[in-house]
């Protein structure tokens, strides 16, 4: 499986945004970049997903390297809520059965 | 859309006794299914794949014997921890993913479920 390298953890203020990196070098052709994260005591939710262009959903902004060997999530405006850990993965397209490896993720805080 | 619904959240048991977790997909039929495992601060490790009417993939040095995985039906996967002890305590996820093109869906999990064993 293609590896992601995030950084550890992030601080950020409220209101303010957040850029969250991620270097996966490895990735092929095909793989797509998925975003997830994390709450305290809860399962993973799903925040954003590309493969080339860079993508835009309520909760996120996916900015993908022409290249493809990094990417970035934006948190426009965080909030306190926006505390998780924030997981960058890699998966082949096709069937949905494609598990997800998780790697360390980047734990981001919130200050107020 | 896509809800993944996980029972119990939280379970307590006797070292030695079993311990049964569902999941069910509320909204889409799901022919694979995961298992993950997590230990306080640490990341989500897979234990399993969960396949509708066939035999579990388990992944490297997970017990198969200890890790029951029963995918009866599309929307139902339960993963049963038998002869528990305390180092089976851990928080147990499942996952799904509504069946399609990639680039339309992402995966969605259950809210987990935290088993301690005593």
């Amino acid at each position: 499986d293609a590896k992601t390298t995030q950084p550890n953890s992030m601080e950020s203020n409220e209101e303010e945004p957040v850029h969250l990196p991620c270097n996966h070098s490895t990735i092929s052709g095909t793989d797509y970049i998925h975003w997830y994260r994390q709450l305290p005591s809860q399962g993973p939710e799903y925040v954003i997903h590309g493969l080339t262009s860079n993508v835009n959903n309520r909760m996120a902004s996916l900015a993908i390297a022409e290249d493809r060997k990094s990417s970035t999530l934006i948190l426009h405006r965080a909030t306190l809520r926006d505390a998780a850990v924030y997981y960058c993965i890699l998966s082949p397209p096709g069937a949905a059965g494609n598990k997800l490896t998780f790697g360390g993720g980047t734990r981001v805080l919130v200050k107020p | 859309g896509a809800v993944v619904s996980q029972h119990p959240s939280r379970v307590i048991c006797k070292s030695g006794t079993s311990v049964k977790i569902e999941c069910r997909s509320l909204d889409f039929q799901a022919t694979t299914m995961f298992w993950y495992r997590q230990f306080p601060k640490q990341s989500l490790m897979l234990m399993a794949t969960s396949n509708e009417g066939s035999k579990a993939t388990y992944e490297q040095g997970v017990e198969k014997d200890k890790f029951l995985i029963n995918h009866a039906s599309l929307t139902l996967s339960t993963l049963t921890v038998t002869s528990a002890h305390p180092e089976d305590s851990s928080f147990y996820i499942c996952s799904a993913r509504r069946g399609g093109i990639l680039a339309n869906y992402g995966y969605t999990f259950g809210s987990g479920t935290r088993l301690t064993v005593v």
